[in-house]
This record gives C-alpha cells, structure tokens and sequence, in this order.
C-alpha cells in the first residue's frame, strides 16, 4: 500500500526558533499534498494544502509567514514553523493524495504525525 | 462547518459485540466519505469508504452506511476486538476550488472491554 513519511516523528524546541517537518510519499507520486494540526483530544484540522510548483492554499484562520510549507518535489512537502511558541505544541499529520496522468485521486494516506514540543 | 469539542465521545462495548459510531456530517455537496481508525500518537488509518451515489458498503468486519437525506454516516464494526480500541473520525470530501478538501469530524473514542 501507500505509505507517507513524516520526520521527525518527535521534536522539541525553545520558543523562537524554527522547525522543520518533512513530508514525504515513498512509493507514489504526489502533486497534492495536505498538512493538519491536532491538539489532545481533538479532531484533525486542515492547515494548508501544499501543491507541488506552486504556492499553498492556507485555511482561514491559519498565518501562512508564520506556517511556510514548500512542496518541492512530487515526493516532499515540508512545513516550517517559524519563531515557535508554546501554543504551537500540537501533533502535525500530514497527508499525500496520488497523482498519476494529471489526475489526483480522493483517497489520502496519512503520515505517522510529527509531535512538536516547544519549551 | 467543522465542530472541534474539548471532550471525544466515548463508547464503551463488550469484546465480541458490534459497535455502531454515528457521525453527522455539514455539507451536502460533499460526495465521498471515509472512515479513518487513530490510534494514540499515529496518523489517521483508513477503514473503509463510501461515494455519494451509495448508500451501503461493506468491507472486512465493517460497514458504512450512508443516508444523504439527514447527512448522516455511520460505522458498524462487527464482533468487536480489543485492537479496535481507538479514535474513530468520520471524514467527507468535496472538492473545492480544483482540488479534495477533506474535512474530519469530532471523533468517537471506542473503548473495547475484554
């Protein structure tokens, strides 16, 4: 089956500085992929959707200086969370669809999420 | 719209059992739904999905049932096991603006007792 990667699986950073979650699809090609935010006990949200060459369509509510996500490659998304503070504390799931013939399936596999700790 | 609560809904069914997680969902152009099973710390798994010009599908021990007339889904888990213990998250799916937007519902959390 598909299979998403995220990386790191865990991290743990001071508050104003910078981290760097990478997204990638091991066994397909995908132009589009998805980034969600989950804090405890709560549903996944949608924060943005990456597009490979292009730029990201953000959710409202969502601060794309401060969420900068590149999809550089049919393979790799990344999200950066810029100047981190304590309320970013979340688990970070990604998500790819497969694209294949320039058509983007609906299905979605999911990454193993990224829990983001800042101090 | 998406309704995000502090609180999962737990149901709480004896091993062997069948369960049966209800989801509403928001909006009535959304034309494929898929349940997702998370279990503590990973990423959301798919169980099963369903399109809109369906209103019944089954799969291995699970069946979703559809009904497009009061936007409601549902997951039926049958003769259920303690490795189904976890968050179950109803999902739909529209596409907006070109490309799939998959919007989660709240969640039910399925606790199994042995």
């Amino acid at each position: 089956g598909a299979v998403v990667s995220q990386h790191p699986s865990r991290v743990i950073c001071k508050s104003g500085t910078s981290v760097k979650i990478e997204c990638r699809s091991l066994d397909f090609q995908a132009t589009t992929m998805f980034w969600y935010r989950q804090f405890p006990k709560q549903s996944l949200m949608l924060m943005a959707t990456s597009n490979e060459g292009s730029k990201a369509t953000y959710e409202q509510g969502v601060e794309k200086d401060k969420f900068l996500i590149n999809h550089a490659s049919l393979t790799l998304s990344t999200l950066t969370v810029t100047s981190a503070h304590p309320e970013d504390s979340s688990f970070y799931i990604c998500s790819a669809a497969p694209s294949s013939g320039g058509a983007i399936s609906d299905e979605q596999f999911f990454g193993p999420g990224t829990r983001l700790t800042v101090l | 719209g998406e309704s995000v609560g502090l609180h999962l809904p737990t149901l709480s069914v004896q091993e062997g059992d069948n369960s049966i997680i209800n989801c509403a969902y928001s909006n009535s152009a959304s034309d494929y739904f898929i349940w997702y099973k998370q279990e503590s710390g990973k990423g959301p798994q798919f169980i099963i999905d369903i399109r809109s010009n369906m209103d019944k599908r089954q799969g291995q021990r699970v069946t979703v049932l559809l009904n497009k007339t009061v936007k409601h889904l549902s997951l039926q888990i049958a003769a259920t096991q303690p490795g189904d213990s976890a968050v179950y998250f109803c999902a739909e799916n529209m596409n907006s603006g070109g490309y799939q937007k998959v919007t989660f519902g709240t969640g039910t959390k399925l606790q199994v007792i042995p």
